[in-house]
């Protein structure tokens, strides 16, 4: 048990439409971290908030984008979805920026 | 750039035999490496971590890995397997810039024969 919930655990959602996913840090993290994992693949980093303030992001597209909260909770949303965004999403939350990453149980998105 | 390469997509072994899981990485600075266990269906859970102390690193349940600088290797053993190692194992470094985010290996499945 990671302390890490991430909503909804299965989703699926047609070509075009936009999504949005949610974690729940642990309470005190400050960080939280957005990674998409395709089927047979390693995560892929999306982007990185730190203390509400986007810290670094990965090569996806600006229809990636999220938000995080005072409340330690955190959103990603993909617009204008694509089949290849199917996959795995994982939010990842830590105390501070080089702390361990603790991950929720993922999100899987299916794109049709 | 940093990289992490796992070699073999599969690993199949006996039970109580030997787990090897090998990780190669590209770092151009002294890396802190990681092993995560993905069980299916679930999120990554942290195994053990590598920050430049000792170069053998214990874990949970059972699992060691040795950083090899000379090799750029850390590979994860386990000297007897359980059925209950049956998951997917992800190697990882952690980058050193403002958001130390973690570049992962593609994975290794590892199933436990009876």
């Amino acid at each position: 048990e990671t302390g890490v919930t991430q909503s909804p655990t299965h989703l699926i959602k047609t070509r075009g439409q936009q999504v949005t996913l949610r974690c729940s840090s642990q309470s005190g993290h400050n960080t939280v971290s957005w990674y998409q994992q395709a089927l047979g693949q390693g995560p892929q980093f999306i982007f990185q908030y730190y203390r509400e303030e986007e810290n670094g992001r990965g090569n996806f597209p600006p229809r990636f984008s999220g938000l995080q909260f005072p409340n330690y909770s955190s959103e990603l949303n993909v617009n204008a979805l694509e089949l290849d965004d199917s996959a795995l999403y994982l939010c990842a939350s830590q105390l501070e920026l080089n702390t361990e990453a603790f991950f929720g149980q993922g999100t899987r998105l299916t794109v049709v | 750039a940093q990289s992490v390469t796992q070699l073999g997509s599969h690993v199949s072994v006996s039970e109580g035999a030997l787990v090897l899981l090998r990780c190669n990485y590209s770092s151009s600075v002294p890396p802190y490496l990681f092993w995560y266990v993905q069980y299916p269906n679930q999120g990554l859970q942290l195994l053990l971590k590598y920050t430049s102390a000792a170069t053998l690193v214990k874990g949970i349940n059972g699992f060691e890995a040795e950083f090899k600088k000379s090799e750029t290797s850390f590979h994860l053993t386990k000297p007897s397997a359980h059925m209950s190692d049956a998951a997917e194992y992800f190697c990882a470094v952690r980058t050193m810039d403002s958001n130390y985010q973690l570049i992962w290996g593609a994975g290794t499945k590892l199933i436990i024969k009876p």
